[in-house]
């Protein structure tokens, strides 16, 4: 079955420090996708970045990386130099490469609080 | 460039009412889907369009839920009769095309947040 495991409920983080949000997954596809999303408190849900399954370089994208453990079936977003503004909900989603629609299934989400 | 537009943001109803949601997706984006968000869950999808035609509607609740995507652009997602376990955010994302790698480029509206007392 493919399943987004995220199993942190809730993490606090310190301004300025590094942060990892936990994500693994199950799928049986051998080419597929992962994601990161932020939903803050207005609701709409902000690309982060993108994992792809055939990629052999972690992907990163600003303060954001990607820490993709393929034997693991991890893939784990760190945030650097958090700041006040990171305070919301981070999710993470994969695209199982068998689709052929553009559906994405989603974790469950953690929610991430910025500490002054 | 316009983002995802829905509307409205928010809406209250009784149990057993009727509700429609709308949707105008980025200019020149061919895919539409709907997403249902239970508070506390990741979002699930429940319809894509590509253009005008269904992609995929299996997590759609057919007895009570429909959605229309007129000429490929603006859509609507109804709920008739609505039930007490509907209350959640319903996000609209629009991506240029519905399959592939492209996907990631799937980019999401504020949501309406329907309650159902």
């Amino acid at each position: 079955a493919q399943k987004i495991t995220q199993t942190q409920p809730g993490m606090f983080v310190q301004e300025k420090e590094a942060v990892t949000l936990d994500c693994t997954y199950d799928t049986s596809d051998q080419s597929y996708g992962l994601f990161w999303y932020k939903q803050p408190s207005s609701g709409e849900m902000i690309f982060l970045i993108y994992q792809g399954s055939y990629d052999e370089q972690n992907a990163t994208e600003g303060r954001y990386s990607l820490n993709f453990q393929k034997a693991r079936k991890s893939a784990n977003l760190v945030i650097s130099a958090s700041q006040l503004g990171d305070s919301a909900m981070y999710f993470c989603a994969m695209w199982p490469g068998s689709s052929n629609t553009g559906k994405l299934i989603f974790g469950q989400g953690t929610t991430l609080q910025v500490k002054p | 460039e316009a983002g995802v537009a829905q509307s409205p943001r928010y809406k209250i109803i009784e149990k057993r009412q009727s509700v429609a949601f709308w949707c105008n997706p980025i200019s020149g984006h061919a895919t539409l889907y709907w997403y249902q968000q239970i508070l506390g869950q990741g979002p699930k999808l429940l319809i894509q369009f590509q253009n005008n035609g269904v992609v995929d509607d299996s997590q759609l609740p057919k007895d009570r839920f429909s959605a229309e995507r007129l000429k490929g652009v603006d859509s609507t997602l109804k709920i008739q009769p609505a039930k007490l376990e509907d209350s959640a955010v319903y996000l609209c994302a629009s991506s240029l095309v519905g399959t592939g790698l492209s996907i990631y480029e799937q980019y999401f509206g504020p949501g309406t947040r329907l309650t159902v007392t």
